[in-house]
């Protein structure tokens, strides 16, 4: 069953604390994406991925960070340099280029405790 | 990238068709129009891509008319369940993001 997988579904974090945001793919993707929703808004890119080894900072990545050691795999780290965390996070990726038709997983709800 | 302007809302009755426009009036050649349904407190899903006249699928239809300055989405007889936001997107697929806009919010009010 292929899909994008999105762990955890909710997290929480304390005040100075790193956490970091799973996303794992199994078609066979190249390129994969991390886009952050606030209530009410459309979505902005923090991060993208064109190929292993190599990403591009979006429009909003600041107090982010990423990593492509894996083709299946995108992990994204809100580090404690983003002062508002809270959003719904979203991981998606797409067949080839970064313009391509994107398939999204599930989505992380972050909260800061 | 072409910039989209949609419109914030919209409120439907069940069974009506519902056409959601989109501006783009910088569209380049190369570019495409992509569709985009998102529920709440999920991922957006493709729904339709085109690039000139109409294509239609099992969800939607698509029209676009001969300058593609805009780009028309069809729901035919909406449900309770198309309630969500719709985002258009415009872009060639190639080396640069496709940009996420506010949407337009469909309600779709019984």
């Amino acid at each position: 069953d292929g899909g994008i997988t999105q762990s955890p579904k909710y997290l929480f974090r304390k005040e100075g604390q790193n956490v970091t945001l799973s996303c794992e793919q199994n078609l066979n993707h190249d390129a994969m994406y991390w886009y952050r929703q606030d209530p009410g808004q459309g979505l902005r890119l923090i991060y993208y991925s064109q190929i292993v080894n190599d990403f591009q900072k979006g429009d909003i990545a600041e107090g982010y960070s990423v990593s492509r050691e894996k083709k299946e795999s995108f992990p994204l780290t809100v580090t404690s340099a983003q002062k508002n965390p809270t959003a719904f996070y979203l991981c998606a990726s797409s067949i080839g280029g970064v313009g391509e038709t994107q398939y999204f997983g599930p989505g992380t709800r972050l909260l800061v405790l | 990238l072409a910039k989209t302007t949609q419109p914030i809302s919209m409120d439907s009755y069940e069974g009506q068709e519902v056409n959601i426009t989109c501006s783009h009036n910088n569209i380049a050649t190369n570019d495409y129009i992509t569709w985009y349904q998102q529920f709440p407190s999920q991922g957006p899903r493709f729904i339709i891509q085109g690039y000139k006249t109409k294509v239609t699928n099992e969800v939607a239809s698509l029209f676009i008319p001969a300058d593609r300055k805009s780009s028309t989405l069809s729901l035919p007889r909406v449900s309770l369940s198309d309630t969500a936001v719709y985002y258009c997107l415009v872009g060639e697929g190639g080396n640069t993001p496709l940009v996420f806009g506010k949407g337009t919010r469909l309600s779709v009010i019984a």
